[in-house]
């Protein structure tokens, strides 16, 4: 079964770290690229970054500098490591797999079910 | 920066109407990065149309994409209790390289 599970999300003071982990299984992780995005309370979807298979990443401009995402193929995980963090970083946080089809096409085809995570004092 | 919008914010319906959500891009795009997405409380997002028009696998057929340029459409053909959910557009664009939401539509039961 493909499946994607996040972990790590919790309480933390504004400022602090926290470190995310997404854990992949029923495929052959190493070949695909790999996202984060967010909810906030209330709020839509929102992109926040991206790591290739070779592990080149790109950051939103929200937690560009603060964000470092990574990948470890040894053990088909990928990382969301959150410094300096601010309570607009509260939300829940997905993890998702991207998929290239045919003709260039392109989605997000697996998600996993979201690790939530709260900047609060 | 690409910006998307939707509408309508919410969406009344009954089941067994037709759905129409429509997104607009604020320039031009490539219809093969257009997807929607569908989302429910305490659920996983769940892709149903890539490259604008592609159902995904499992998607059944009543959910339909068109659309090119900055006009796409996702329509539901005759909706059933489970269809509601918030819907939500997404495009990537290569420069700068980023993905793009739309702000979701609520399709709400009337």
């Amino acid at each position: 079964e493909l499946q994607l599970v996040e972990s790590g999300g919790g309480l933390v003071q504004p400022g602090g770290s926290l470190r995310l982990s997404c854990a992949a299984s029923g495929f052959t992780f190493s070949s695909y690229e790999m996202k984060w995005v967010r909810q906030a309370p209330g709020k839509g979807l929102e992109w926040v970054s991206h790591i290739s298979s070779s592990g080149s990443n790109i950051y939103a401009d929200s937690v560009k500098g603060r964000f470092t995402i990574s990948r470890d193929n040894a053990k088909n995980s990928v990382y969301l490591l959150m410094n300096n963090l601010r309570a607009e970083d509260t939300a829940v946080y997905y993890c998702a797999r991207d998929q290239r089809y045919s003709y260039g096409l392109r989605a997000f085809d697996i998600w996993g079910q979201g690790t939530m995570v709260t900047v609060s004092s | 920066e690409i910006v998307l919008t939707q509408s309508p914010g919410t969406l009344s319906l009954s089941p067994g109407e037709r759905a129409t959500l429509s997104c607009r891009a604020s320039q031009s795009m490539s219809s093969n990065y257009l997807a929607w997405y569908q989302h429910k409380p305490g659920q996983a997002p769940r892709l149903l149309i890539y490259g604008a028009s592609s159902r995904a696998t499992g998607i059944p057929d009543r959910f339909s994409g068109s659309g090119s340029g900055t006009d796409f459409t996702l329509t539901i053909s005759r909706l059933e209790p489970e269809d509601f959910a918030v819907y939500y557009c997404q495009q990537y664009v290569s420069s700068p390289p980023g993905y793009t939401f739309g702000q979701g539509t609520k399709l709400e039961i009337k």
